[in-house]
C-alpha cells in the first residue's frame, strides 16, 4: 500500500542535543510538509517542500531545519532542542490543486 | 487568509446516540473542506472531503458532513456512535494563499463515547 512512513515513532533526546526525524513516502507526491503538534492543539505547519522548493513559515524558529534529498524522503533537523520542542511531529504529503494531505503516524519527541 | 473555528473542544456522547461536531470557516476565496480523525499517538486520517458538487458528503466509518456555503459551515455527523469513535476530530480548509494551496486546521474536537 502507498503510504507515508515516519521513523522513529518515539524519539528521546537531551536538551541541546541535535536530533533528526525522518519521513519517507511511496505516494510519489510532489509536496511534503512538516507539522508540529502539541497536546490538545491543532497541527502547526513548520515548513513544506513543493518539489525542491523550500517554503518556511514565518514563525518557524531557526532551530528547525529541513532537507529533502529526493522526492521520497524528507528530514526534520532540530539543531538544539529545548524543552518547549517536545511534541508530536507529523509529516504529510499532497499533490495537485486540492491539497488533500496524507499523514504519517508521527514521531513523538521527548526532550530531557 | 482563511480560518477555521471548531466550536466545541470536547463532546461527550453515549454509545449509539447521534453526534454532530461543528465547524465554521472563513475565506475570501473558494475552498476545499476536510475532516480528519486522530487516534492517540497516531497521525491524522482523512474521514471525508468536500471538493464540489453535492453538499452532503459521506466518508468512512459511517460519518457524513454537509457543506453550507451561506453559513460557511461544514458540520460532521454520525447517526449512531461506537466506542471506537472516541478520538480527536479536526476540521480543515484548503484555499489558495500566497501562491500555493494552504491548509488551515481547526483546534480539534475531542469526541468521548460513553458506554
Amino acid at each position: 500500500d502507498a503510504m507515508v512512513i515516519q521513523n522513529p515513532r518515539y524519539q528521546v533526546t537531551q536538551f541541546g542535543k541535535p536530533v533528526t526525524l525522518s519521513c519517507s513516502q511511496t505516494l510519489n507526491h510532489n509536496v511534503m510538509y512538516w507539522y508540529q503538534q502539541k497536546s490538545s492543539q491543532a497541527p502547526k505547519l513548520l515548513f513544506h517542500y513543493y518539489d525542491k522548493d523550500f517554503n518556511n513559515e514565518a514563525d518557524t524558529p531557526d532551530n528547525f531545519q529541513s532537507r529533502r534529498p529526493n522526492t521520497s524522503f524528507c528530514f526534520l533537523d532540530i539543531r538544539s532542542p529545548g524543552l518547549g520542542d517536545a511534541a508530536m511531529y507529523l509529516c504529510a504529503t499532497s499533490s495537485g490543486e486540492v491539497n488533500e494531505q496524507f499523514f504519517g503516524p508521527g514521531t513523538r519527541l521527548t526532550v530531557l | 487568509a482563511q480560518s477555521v473555528t471548531q466550536l466545541d473542544s470536547q463532546v461527550p456522547v453515549f454509545e449509539e446516540a447521534p453526534v454532530e461536531l461543528r465547524c465554521n470557516y472563513s475565506s475570501s476565496v473558494s475552498v476545499y473542506l476536510f475532516w480528519y480523525v486522530q487516534y492517540p499517538n497516531q497521525g491524522l486520517q482523512l474521514l471525508l472531503k468536500y471538493l464540489s458538487g453535492s453538499t452532503l458528503v459521506k466518508g468512512i466509518n459511517g460519518f457524513e458532513a454537509e457543506f453550507n456555503k451561506s453559513q460557511t459551515s461544514f458540520h460532521l455527523r454520525k447517526p449512531s456512535v461506537h466506542i471506537s469513535d472516541t478520538a480527536e476530530y479536526f476540521c480543515a480548509v484548503s484555499a489558495r494563499s500566497g501562491g500555493y494551496q494552504k491548509v488551515t486546521f481547526g483546534i480539534g474536537t475531542k469526541l468521548q463515547v460513553i458506554p
